[in-house]
């Protein structure tokens, strides 16, 4: 398995309270995405990383933001949470690799984060 | 409509039977696919990558049609285990990292 962690695994917040998710990863992967799931939606992306401080949003990235200091540690901060953003949250990693075909780029996940905001 | 569409199911078959998953997608410049599968409560984790020659690994196959833009995903003779959700994944056009995920198709092996 590939080595990303995210911390903390579990959290229950209050609305309006500032909330701070981290991955961690081992592989020294230049690409790094945070996503969110529910229910209907499937993962929807929140922001993603392709280098140190080089950072993009997803399509779901109001009232989230990220920073990424070091190759292995991307955040996640909500500023003020809501119980929209009541969520299971994925890092997720990844390093492109060039094929006679073109590219091939496989995500590996981190065990995810379970959000609670109420 | 959404880049990236599977059949949600589920899909409720005995042990032993072959089910076949199909996932379309919208960007005919995509260039990479995968399969995912996702056990309750678990982060998804790759099943198999699908290339345009078709490939298989046991008794999974995956086969690519760029002309109609759909992957497929054959199931051959179901455990029990294989009880999860299966996500379609595509990624480009190239220089484009970012991956679209369907929202998956659920599959249920029972007795």
């Amino acid at each position: 398995d590939a080595g990303i962690t995210q911390s903390p695994r579990h959290k229950v917040t209050e609305t309006g309270t500032p909330v701070t998710l981290r991955c961690h990863q081992t592989e020294n992967h230049r690409y790094m995405y945070w996503y969110r799931q529910d229910p209907g939606h499937g993962l929807r992306l929140i922001h993603y990383s392709y280098g140190v401080k080089d950072t993009d949003k997803g399509e779901v990235s109001d009232g989230y933001s990220v920073s990424r200091s070091k190759t292995e540690d991307f955040l996640l901060t909500l500023e003020s949470a809501t119980s929209s953003q009541t969520s299971v949250y994925f890092c997720a990693i990844s390093e492109p690799e060039r094929t006679s075909g073109g590219y091939t780029d496989t995500q590996y996940f981190g065990p995810g984060t379970r959000l609670t905001v109420l | 409509r959404k880049e990236v569409e599977q059949d949600p199911g589920p899909f409720n078959v005995p042990e032993g039977a072959t089910v076949a998953f199909n996932c379309t997608y919208s960007n005919s410049a995509s260039q990479s696919f995968f399969w995912y599968r996702q056990d309750c409560r678990k982060e998804p984790k790759l099943l198999m990558s699908v290339y345009s020659s078709g490939n298989e690994d046991g008794r999974f196959t995956a086969q690519l049609n760029r002309a109609s833009q759909y992957i497929s995903l054959l199931i051959r003779d179901s455990k029990l285990s294989d009880s999860a959700t299966y996500l379609c994944v595509v990624n480009g056009p190239g220089g484009s990292y970012i991956p679209t995920f369907g929202r998956g198709t659920s599959l249920i092996v029972h007795p």
